[in-house]
């Protein structure tokens, strides 16, 4: 079956540092890719989403590519801010129709210090 | 973007006692809501599929007569833990995609975080 593969964390790095957060996925087909970030107490909100192999999302300064030579979707940021701290989830989502299911990497948390 | 909202966002409530959460899309028709649940430190797993109109569609392992989902109309979705139990503690989020904005994207709800005593 599908599945994602993330780093584990925690992460904790210092502010203005350079992140990378990896993330590779097993799939059937063409899997469209996403990153979600969950704020404390919060729920998930969509982060950047790529749809096809080299696409790159990008959103508040992070970015993405879909790589589908070695099935990867690694988040970076150039430099990070104490507000970035947060669980990042990678994801996949298959097919079509709107019905299908997300398959969540089991999270990173990432702890940015002033 | 959409707005998916979800209440309550806590929940306290005894052992063997019945808790209903519910799961509205605001400014869209969800045909298809989904419900996951997320214990501490672990990924969110999918309980569920809530289609509109018929039965849902529940995942291996997940009891369909424990978690009663009910999806009665176009923007909304319950999800009732029925005779809860401590291990039943946990974040229950739900989600919903737009079909106006194609089936790339899903709107998460807030959370409900149920804790059973």
């Amino acid at each position: 079956g599908n599945s994602v593969t993330q780093m584990e964390g925690p992460v904790t790095l210092s502010e203005e540092a350079f992140l990378t957060i990896n993330c590779t996925y097993t799939a059937t087909g063409y899997p469209s890719l996403f990153w979600y970030v969950q704020y404390p107490g919060e729920g998930l909100q969509l982060l950047l989403k790529a749809t096809k192999a080299d696409d790159k999302g990008s959103n508040k300064g992070f970015e993405a590519t879909y790589r589908k030579e070695t099935t990867s979707f690694h988040l970076e940021k150039g430099s990070v801010q104490v507000s970035d701290s947060a669980v990042y989830f990678c994801a996949l989502s298959e097919g079509q129709g709107g019905s299908e299911k997300l398959v969540f990497g089991k999270g990173t948390k990432l702890t940015v210090n002033p | 973007g959409a707005v998916v909202s979800q209440h309550p966002s806590r929940v306290i409530c005894k052992s063997g006692t019945s808790v209903k959460i519910e799961c509205r899309s605001l400014d869209f028709q969800a045909t298809t809501m989904f419900w996951y649940r997320q214990f501490p430190k672990q990924s969110l797993m999918l309980m569920a599929t809530s289609n509109e109109g018929s039965k849902a569609t529940y995942e291996q392992g997940v009891e369909k007569d424990k978690f009663l989902i009910n999806h009665a109309s176009l923007t909304l979705s319950t999800l009732t833990v029925t005779s809860a139990h401590p291990e039943d503690s946990s974040f229950y989020i739900c989600s919903a995609r737009n079909p106006g904005q194609g089936d790339t994207e899903a709107f998460f709800g807030q959370g409900t975080r149920l804790t059973v005593v």
